[in-house]
C-alpha cells in the first residue's frame, strides 16, 4: 500500500548549524503532512503541519517544504541546538478522521 | 492540565494473560487514538474513536479491543497477550478539525 518513508535513518549535526530532514511520500491524496519530534522515552510532539496545496510553511526555527512533483517533504531546523536531538517523524493525514500514517523516523544527533 | 495520561508505564505479561491499558485526557477532545511503536519504527494506528460512543479499527487492530468509556477515557484491552504484542503503546487525542494530536508518555509492554 501507499506509505510515508524517510531517506536517512541518522543525521549528525553540529550545534549551530542548520538541519535538513527529508521524507518521501507516495499517497498523493493526503490533505496534510505533519512533522513530529520524539525525545527518548516520551511520546511524539507536534512540530508543524503543511497543507497539500502549500509549498512552504514556517514556524519558530523550523520550515517545512513540500514538493508535490517529486512527492518529497523536508523539515529544516535553523541553528540546531542540543535540545533538538530526537527522532523526527513525518506523517500524513489519511482521512477526515485525522488518522495519521507515520514514516519510520530519522534520528538527529546534535554534537557540540 | 495534565494533558494525556497513560497507566501503567511499564508492564510485563506472560503469553495468554490479559490486561487493559488506560488512557485519559483532560483537554475535552472528541477524538482519541491508540498507537503501537515497535523498535526503530514509526507509530501504527490500532484503533481510534472519533467521538464518545464510537470506535473504529486502524491499521493493526488484530488482538486488541477498545472501549471509549466516556469523553475523557479510552482504554485498550489485550485479551490474550502474544509476544508479537511486545511494544510501546501510545494514546493520543485531538480537538475537532485541528491536525495536532497530543500524545501520552506511553506504556512499555513486554510479553514473555
Amino acid at each position: 500500500g501507499e506509505s510515508v518513508g524517510l531517506h536517512l535513518p541518522t543525521l549528525s549535526v553540529q550545534e549551530g548549524d542548520n538541519s535538513i530532514i527529508n521524507c518521501a511520500y507516495s499517497n498523493s491524496a493526503s490533505d496534510y503532512f505533519i512533522w513530529y519530534k520524539q525525545e527518548s522515552g516520551k511520546g511524539p510532539q507536534f512540530i508543524i503541519d503543511i497543507r497539500s496545496n502549500m509549498d512552504k510553511r514556517q514556524g519558530q526555527r523550523v520550515t517545512v517544504l513540500l514538493n508535490k512533483t517529486v512527492k518529497h517533504l523536508s523539515l529544516q531546523i535553523a541553528a540546531t541546538q542540543p535540545g533538538d536531538s530526537a527522532v523526527y517523524f513525518c506523517a500524513e493525514i489519511t482521512d477526515s478522521w485525522g488518522k495519521l500514517q507515520f514514516g519510520a523516523g530519522t534520528q538527529v544527533v546534535v554534537t557540540p | 492540565n495534565a494533558g494525556v495520561t497513560q497507566t501503567p508505564k511499564f508492564q510485563v505479561l506472560k503469553t495468554g494473560q490479559s490486561m487493559t491499558l488506560q488512557c485519559a485526557q483532560d483537554m475535552n477532545h472528541n477524538s482519541m487514538y491508540w498507537y503501537r511503536q515497535d523498535p526503530g519504527m514509526g507509530l501504527r494506528l490500532i484503533y481510534y474513536s472519533a467521538s464518545e460512543g464510537t470506535t473504529d479499527k486502524g491499521e493493526v487492530p488484530n488482538g486488541y479491543n477498545v472501549s471509549r468509556l466516556n469523553k475523557r477515557e479510552f482504554s485498550l484491552r489485550l485479551e490474550s497477550a502474544a509476544p508479537s504484542q511486545t511494544s510501546v503503546y501510545f494514546c493520543a487525542s485531538k480537538e475537532g478539525v485541528r491536525n495536532e494530536q497530543f500524545f501520552g508518555p506511553g506504556t512499555r509492554l513486554t510479553v514473555l
